[in-house]
């Protein structure tokens, strides 16, 4: 599975939107990107995937280069209740594989008033 | 069904005791997860289903471990002989998909 680096932690103010990138060099031509928010207590929330080019719903945007060996995560206008830890994942496909998933130490956001 | 739900929430024991864990899975997912979650890191995987087969164990899933999923709906993970680096959070997240997993809130585990 490709290895993911993002920032450990990432400190915002409330209406401004957060770019949160992650970087994965060594991703496969099959893999998948996928983002995952998680708040404390609770588990993991799915947030977004794309595969290139850009994604967005009504969450948060996916911004994904050509050489596809890194990815942004952006959140627009974010607000306190966006204060979370974000994971990167590389190396899934939406194909009906059993591969489970392989989470980093994620990205913590703080989101200040 | 609103969701993934997962009991106890909470769980204390001491070293040795053996402890055992429910997950009760969005019905109309045929695949279940076993994560494990220590402070500041990421959830690991343990183990995955597939209806009722277990089709996937990591080495994290030592012989104390064992997870069961009877008739493909709800299930238990046991861990025999606790030991004091088995706190964690033990979480659960069942799917249609491998790439979107809906996550339960977690059993935290404390043993003393």
């Amino acid at each position: 599975l490709a290895k993911t680096t993002q920032p450990i932690s990432m400190d915002s103010y409330e209406g401004q939107e957060v770019n949160i990138t992650c970087s994965h060099n060594n991703i496969a031509t099959n893999d998948y990107i996928t983002w995952y928010q998680q708040f404390p207590s609770q588990g993991p929330r799915f947030i977004i995937q794309g595969y290139k080019t850009k994604v967005t719903n009504e969450v948060a945007s996916l911004f994904i280069p050509a050489d596809r060996k890194s990815s942004t995560l952006s959140l627009p206008r974010v607000s306190l209740s966006d204060t979370a830890v974000y994971y990167c994942l590389v190396g899934l496909s939406m194909d009906t594989g059993r591969r489970a998933l392989t989470f980093g130490s994620g990205t913590r956001l703080q989101v200040q008033p | 069904d609103t969701g993934v739900s997962q009991d106890p929430r909470h769980k204390i024991t001491k070293r040795g005791q053996n402890v055992t864990f429910r997950c009760d899975p969005i019905s109309e997912h045929n695949r279940l997860y076993w994560y494990r979650q220590t402070l500041g890191q990421g959830p690991e995987f343990l183990t995955y289903f597939q209806n009722e087969a277990q089709l996937e164990k990591s080495r994290l899933l030592s012989d104390r471990f064992s997870a069961e999923r009877p008739k493909g709906s709800f299930s238990t993970l046991e861990i025999q002989r606790t030991e004091q680096g088995d706190s964690a959070m033990y979480l659960c997240a069942s799917s249609r998909q491998v790439n979107e997993q809906f996550f339960g809130p977690g059993t935290r585990l404390t043993v003393l």
